[in-house]
């Protein structure tokens, strides 16, 4: 079935970077992007940035731009998102998840379980 | 930069009724997504692109989109149904609604 599987949690100090990985399967990988999404605790959903799987393009949120890379392993099959220079509010769950079609601007349809990271001194 | 507004809760009685908005400028000539949230899961596709509904979900789960508000419709609801609801759209990027608790009475 289709899936994607992320790394676990994690706990960083301020100033740190941390990269979460999202593996995918059950479908072919580059045929789809990848959205990553997080959620503050008790807050909603928010968009960091989308990446083509097939070319590597990427769109990164204005809030993230110069402290997120997005990137793709297309020999796994697995998408990373790392964020540098952590701080308390980046504390969040990390969610990866799947474009519904090939168009970014369409849906998501699959997501990951979601990769808890605390920043905490 | 665009920006879409929800009610921060709704309720509905069992059986009844719920209609969760999402206001946007313009909004109807854009595409809505919604997305189920039910406490400590995650997020689930209930909506496409206005009114269409993925594989797996009831029949009940509507959605319309015209003018300047979006709105997803939940007929019969259900224990089951209370989560947050999300609404989104593109608009040079991905944009969500700041999310619509459901209590269902």
């Amino acid at each position: 079935q289709v899936q994607l599987v992320q790394s676990g949690a994690e706990v960083k100090k301020p100033g740190a970077s941390v990269k979460v990985s999202c593996k995918a399967s059950g479908y072919t990988f580059t045929n789809y992007g990848i959205k990553w999404v997080r959620q503050a605790p008790g807050q909603g959903l928010e968009w960091m940035g989308w990446i083509s799987t097939y070319n590597g393009n990427t769109n990164y949120a204005q809030k993230f731009q110069g402290r997120v890379t997005m990137t793709t392993d297309t020999s796994t099959n697995t998408a990373y998102m790392d964020l540098r220079s952590l701080r308390s509010d980046d504390t969040a769950v990390y969610y990866c998840a799947r474009d519904q079609t090939s168009s970014s601007t369409d849906a998501v349809d699959v997501w990951g379980q979601g990769t808890k990271v605390t920043v905490s001194s | 930069s665009y920006e879409l507004t929800q009610i921060l809760s709704v309720s509905v009685a069992l059986g009844q009724t719920a209609r969760i908005t999402c206001g946007g400028n313009n909004i109807g000539s854009k595409n809505v997504h919604w997305y189920q949230q039910k406490p400590g899961q995650v997020p689930v596709l209930v909506i496409y692109r206005d009114s269409n509904r993925p594989s797996g979900i009831p029949e009940r789960f509507s959605g319309s989109n015209s003018g300047n508000t979006a709105t997803l419709t939940i007929s019969r609801a259900q224990a089951g149904d209370e989560a947050d609801y999300y609404c989104q759209v593109w608009d040079s990027s991905v944009v969500f609604g700041g999310g619509t608790k459901l209590t269902v009475l």
